[in-house]
């Protein structure tokens, strides 16, 4: 089974719709992160959470909001969905001994 | 606002030449560097860290750094119509909450 999983992994919505990508992982990481990918901008982050009680906005977190429900799961958020939110979403966990990151599959949403 | 660059590419070798791919970074105070390789439509995966200045070899994998230059390079041998792919080489911003730094990744296609 994977270690990293995303769900789901393809979405399409409409424009002003509230959408929840969630995100699970069985590595036993306390460091998760949300990121977007858009073609020749590579990965930007948008959320990032160190522990539990932990949350911290990245460099491009307007118009999303994420819930670290436990260790294993870190939800992102889109309150209304607008179409340049239209991207490839990535869930990724990381180690902090090693910082090496650890990405799940991936969402790929499309705003209508 | 820290940076990573890299060139978009595509860079083309044929099969067996050896693939050279650069990256400059802009904080100096930068300590752990990553490459990272993403086939289309999947997910980063770790390919190579590198933590000190000089090479690091994994395999026809060489990591170089040089911190005075603030440059990280990755070589493949050997190359391979499988390593085509967009490789993402990525820094550790220590001084910023310990977040990882993306380029915007260089396309590589090795040609049969």
């Amino acid at each position: 089974d994977a270690d990293v999983t995303q769900t789901p992994r393809n979405r399409i919505t409409k424009t002003g719709k509230r959408i929840m990508l969630e995100c699970s992982q069985t590595k036993g990481h306390d460091r998760m992160y949300w990121y977007r990918q858009d073609p020749g901008l590579g990965l930007r982050l948008i959320y990032y959470s160190f522990d539990v009680k932990d949350i911290n906005k990245g460099e491009i977190s307007d118009g999303y909001s994420v819930s670290r429900q436990a260790q294993a799961k870190f939800s992102l958020s889109l309150e209304s969905a607008i179409p340049n939110q239209t991207a490839l979403y990535f869930c990724a966990t990381s180690d902090p001994t090693q910082e090496t990151q650890y990405f799940g599959p991936g969402t790929r949403l499309l705003v209508l | 606002q820290k940076e990573v660059e890299q060139n978009s590419g595509p860079l083309s070798v044929p099969e067996g030449a050896i693939a050279s791919l650069n990256c400059t970074y802009s904080d100096r105070g930068s300590q752990s560097f990553f490459w990272y390789r993403q086939y289309s439509g999947k997910s980063p995966e770790l390919i190579m860290s590198i933590y000190s200045n000089g090479d690091k070899e994994d395999g026809r994998f060489t990591a170089q750094l040089n911190k005075a230059s603030q440059y990280v390079s990755l070589l493949i041998r050997d190359s391979q119509p499988s390593d085509s792919a967009t490789y993402l080489c990525a820094v550790v911003d220590w001084t910023g909450g310990f977040k990882t730094i993306f380029g915007a990744g260089t396309r590589l296609f090795v040609k049969a």
